[in-house]
């Protein structure tokens, strides 16, 4: 059984703080990591992947990967009221993901 | 905009009818998956294709759900006697070679 866990939040942040986004997942054989925004209504958009340890950074975003904790998070710096939505963390097994339940982020003005 | 586009956007059936929905991935994507999302859910897994190959299903697939990807372009998936659990957004996704997948705006189906 292949388990990605995420807590489900809703997690609030006041604008322009960090907004810290967490992600354990079973399965050692994932190589890939994904996180993927979505809206209200909307399908997931893919925001950021990582393959290896350490930090990845990209614009307000950066992926932090740990795969000996089987651990990997997403920090959003000045976080705005757009970045509300739902977090889903996204490992692979294979050619195939498997899918956290998600966090939803609000970010208050 | 990813570029995958999927048919319809809405769907309401009665419960018992059959439904049939069109995923259309990006043009040189060779994989292609299904997933079914429900409120509060993260998307689950259906099945996935590479090429016209359908590669793996999950046990979520009864026998009621059938997909196919004929030519290994666009793919279609059937949900036959519908219930009122199988109401849900259906999402599809494809992907080059490489692991990131892009997902399609989703068909809402409402069984009622």
């Amino acid at each position: 059984q292949k388990e990605v866990e995420q807590n489900s939040g809703p997690l609030s942040v006041p604008e322009g703080a960090i907004a810290s986004l967490n992600c354990t997942y079973s399965d050692r054989g994932s190589q890939s990591f994904f996180w993927y925004r979505q809206y209200s209504g909307k399908s997931p958009e893919l925001i950021m992947s990582i393959y290896s340890n350490g930090d990845k950074e990209d614009g307000r975003f950066t992926a932090q990967l740990n795969k000996a904790s089987q651990y990997v998070s997403l920090l959003i710096r000045d976080s705005q009221p757009s970045d509300s939505a739902t977090y889903l963390c996204a490992p692979n097994y294979g050619q195939n993901f498997v899918f956290g339940p998600g966090t939803r982020l609000s970010v208050l003005p | 905009d990813t570029g995958v586009s999927q048919d319809p956007r809405h769907k309401i059936t009665k419960r018992g009818q059959n439904v049939t929905f069109r995923c259309d991935p990006i043009s040189e994507h060779n994989r292609l998956y299904w997933y079914r999302q429900t409120l509060g859910q993260g998307p689950e897994f259906l099945t996935y294709f590479q090429n016209e190959a359908q590669l793996e299903k999950s046990r979520l697939l009864s026998d009621r759900f059938s997909a196919e990807r004929p030519k290994g372009s666009f793919s279609t998936l059937e949900i036959q006697r519908t219930e009122q659990g199988d109401s849900a957004m259906y999402l599809c996704a494809s992907n080059p070679e490489g692991p990131e997948a892009f997902f399609g705006q989703g068909t809402r189906l409402t069984v009622v």
